[in-house]
């Protein structure tokens, strides 16, 4: 069954610095998401991106946030100077047709420690 | 506002038996909600989903119920097996929209 993958699957970073998560969409899904969860939280979301764009945005998504489909198989979120409130599981997903249409699937998250 | 909440933080079912698992949502323009399964060190795992215009949706050893007067959504698990155990989030989509609304989850424990 395709699924998307997150690399790293733990990326510790000093505060400060920048950091680039990175995902591998299902091969044929043409929408694609962040989230964050912060530990024992509720699943937030960050962002939409669709047709090489930002299609929806959250206001946890700031200027520090930013987002690009590099090629045609990777979605990186980068996070341009990390403060310790980043820190956070963050989950890439992808989905084939809009939200209400297609589900959204889910990768396995990349934790993100800021020290 | 938006709001998606589930009624219980923990639910323990024993094995064999059916659980039962209810989330309450606001937005009354929501119009397509998703059961997903979290278990530990992974992410969401779809499990099943329903359109406003459904009251009920099955799936294997699931089922979806839908009740739009009062805004409730819930999943049932059939025969509820050990790897059952798992934090299950309800979310919602706008009408127009293209995020997710989680709520905060219920963990799940199945007793053996």
């Amino acid at each position: 069954e395709p699924e998307v993958t997150q690399t790293p699957s733990h990326q510790v970073t000093q505060m400060g610095q920048e950091v680039i998560l990175r995902c591998v969409p299902i091969s044929n899904h043409l929408y694609f998401y962040w989230y964050r969860q912060i530990l024992g939280q509720k699943v937030e979301f960050l962002v939409s991106f669709y047709n090489n764009e930002i299609s929806e945005k959250s206001e946890i998504f700031d200027d520090q946030f930013s987002v690009e489909r590099p090629d045609g198989s990777n979605f990186t979120l980068k996070i341009r100077s990390t403060k310790l409130e980043d820190s956070a599981m963050y989950f890439c997903a992808s989905s084939a047709g809009p939200q209400g249409n297609q589900p959204q699937h889910f990768g396995d998250g990349t934790r993100l420690s800021i020290l | 506002g938006e709001s998606v909440g589930l009624h219980l933080p923990t639910l323990s079912v024993q094995e064999g038996d059916n659980s039962i698992i209810n989330c309450a949502y606001s937005n009354s323009a929501s119009d397509y909600f998703i059961w997903y399964k979290q278990e530990s060190g992974k992410g969401p795992q779809f499990i099943i989903d329903i359109r406003s215009n459904m009251d009920k949706r099955q799936g294997q050893r699931v089922t979806v119920l839908l009740n739009k007067t009062v805004k409730h959504l819930s999943l049932q698990i059939a025969a509820t097996q050990p790897g059952d155990s798992a934090v299950y989030f309800c979310a919602e989509n706008g009408s127009r929209g293209y995020k997710l609304s989680f709520g905060a989850g219920t963990t799940v424990t199945v007793r053996a």
